[in-house]
């Protein structure tokens, strides 16, 4: 049962344009979200979060968007450019796995910014 | 400073050799991770140390055996494995406060291959 899931695999934008990345989740005790971006070979590089008192939360060109109603989080990355080309996982954790908090991770979505 | 490093960067192996991989982190974080990645999935959780004492084994086989010799290093030594082992290697860091919303930072990730 996947608790997390990134429902699109791969999605190419324009350069210079919006990257919307979605993210939903079933498990309603996810109080901290967060997202990571992958190149190949490399680790996770961590870029932004949220916690669940929060709706909306900006760094830079980056944005996370949290609508708990709906189970939904979404990654705008404006403007789009080259080097935002990667994986990008969406990761949750919950307050009852401890204080050492595990992270359930979707599959991740596959970002091609064209130039 | 949000590094965590890791040796060797690539390791080749027989089934029959003992290899261990190495992770350090310097940002006074109270709990540490080994994840498994294969390409195109989500990293795997294996293990977690919360204060130097072992928290989760993920149902690991034991030719995986976790060791954190102090708050800074892990290990991860490994014995007899298989070629279906071959994968990235990441290890992880985060501080470890209680009821804390806690962000995972990631090492770059060692490249095993098994032969």
């Amino acid at each position: 049962d996947q608790q997390v899931k990134q429902n699109s695999p791969s999605l190419s934008v324009q350069e210079g344009r919006i990257s919307i990345l979605n993210c939903d989740y079933t498990n309603s005790m996810f109080d901290y979200f967060l997202w990571y971006k992958k190149y190949p070979a490399e680790g996770p590089t961590f870029l932004i979060s949220i916690s669940s008192i929060k709706d909306k939360n900006e760094d830079g060109r980056f944005t996370v968007f949290l609508n708990k109603s709906a189970k939904h989080l979404s990654l705008h990355i404006v403007p789009s450019q080259p080097g935002d080309s990667a994986v990008y996982f969406c990761a949750a954790s919950d307050v009852s796995s401890g204080s050492a908090r595990q992270l359930t991770f979707g599959s991740g979505t596959q970002l091609t910014v064209l130039p | 400073d949000t590094e965590v490093t890791q040796t060797p960067k690539h390791l080749v192996m027989g089934m029959t050799n003992k290899k261990s991989l190495k992770c350090e982190q310097h940002m006074g974080h109270r709990a540490m991770y080994w994840y498994k990645q294969k390409a195109k999935k989500p990293p795997e959780l294996m293990f977690v140390y919360s204060y130097e004492k072992l928290s989760i084994n993920e149902s690991v086989p034991s030719r995986f055996s976790p060791e954190c010799p102090n708050s800074s290093l892990l290990n991860l030594h490994l014995h007899a494995l298989q070629p279906e082992d071959s994968a990235l290697y990441l290890c992880a860091s985060s501080h470890n406060d209680a009821g804390g919303w806690e962000t995972q930072y990631f090492g770059p990730g060692t490249r095993l291959l098994v032969l």
